[in-house]
């Protein structure tokens, strides 16, 4: 099976910086997925990693480290639209993707 | 493009009722996905279609059935409604379901369905 492990709720201000973890345990391991969901709405795709290292898009920034089942969100000049909640999401060979249960930005002025 | 289109946005049902949720993409997609999403739980995979004519259980696919219609076109049935499946569901679609960035999936709006 799949694991995943991330903070449930992250805390910032406008204009920080906010990193968000995640842990996996999955086998046959296909990438690590990042989506993120305002409050009411739909999830949303924001990045994808399959190889080591750090992906960037815009203020958004991913890292993976395969080694350690390791990855990392990261928000650069955060803005009130920001505050979301962000899941990390793993496939395997045997499955579909399993998300984590996900983190709660909060960003304050 | 619309999208993942999902029907209805909500519904209220009583215990034990049945009843159809719908979803289509019109992006090409081969494969189709349905979510519940529990406060606290993440999105968690009932059921899903690989491709057209193909259909597979998820993490959670007991009181659910599902059919693949055809290429766009995938449904999510409730035969006899518990208090258990109040939830909001979640429609989504990929490319393909083949390892890669091409299974990056696309969400419908969501269903809220209440049981009481």
């Amino acid at each position: 099976g799949q694991s995943l492990e991330q903070p449930s709720e992250v805390t910032a201000v406008e204009g920080a910086i906010v990193q968000i973890n995640c842990t996996y345990q999955t086998s046959g391991f296909y990438g690590l997925s990042w989506y993120q969901q305002h409050d009411g709405g739909a999830p949303t795709f924001l990045s994808y990693n399959a190889l080591d290292g750090l992906e960037e898009t815009g203020r958004f920034s991913s890292f993976l480290s395969r080694s350690d089942s390791y990855g990392y969100l990261l928000l650069q000049e955060l803005q009130m639209k920001d505050s979301a909640s962000y899941f990390c999401a793993v496939r395997d060979l045997y499955s579909t993707l399993t998300f984590g249960k996900g983190t709660m930005l909060l960003v304050s002025p | 493009n619309a999208g993942v289109t999902q029907t209805p946005k909500f519904q209220v049902l009583k215990t034990g009722q049945s009843m159809t949720l719908q979803c289509a993409q019109d992006m090409n997609h081969n494969s189709m996905y349905w979510y519940r999403q529990d406060p606290g739980m993440g999105l968690r995979l009932i059921y899903y279609s690989a491709s057209e004519g193909t259909t597979d259980k998820g993490e959670v696919p007991n009181g659910y059935n599902v059919s693949r219609l055809n290429k766009r076109e995938f449904s999510l049935r409730l035969e006899s409604a518990a208090p258990s499946q109040t939830s909001v569901y979640f429609c989504a679609s990929s490319a393909t379901l083949s390892g890669g960035p091409t299974d990056t999936q696309y969400f419908g709006p969501g269903t809220r369905l209440t049981v009481l």
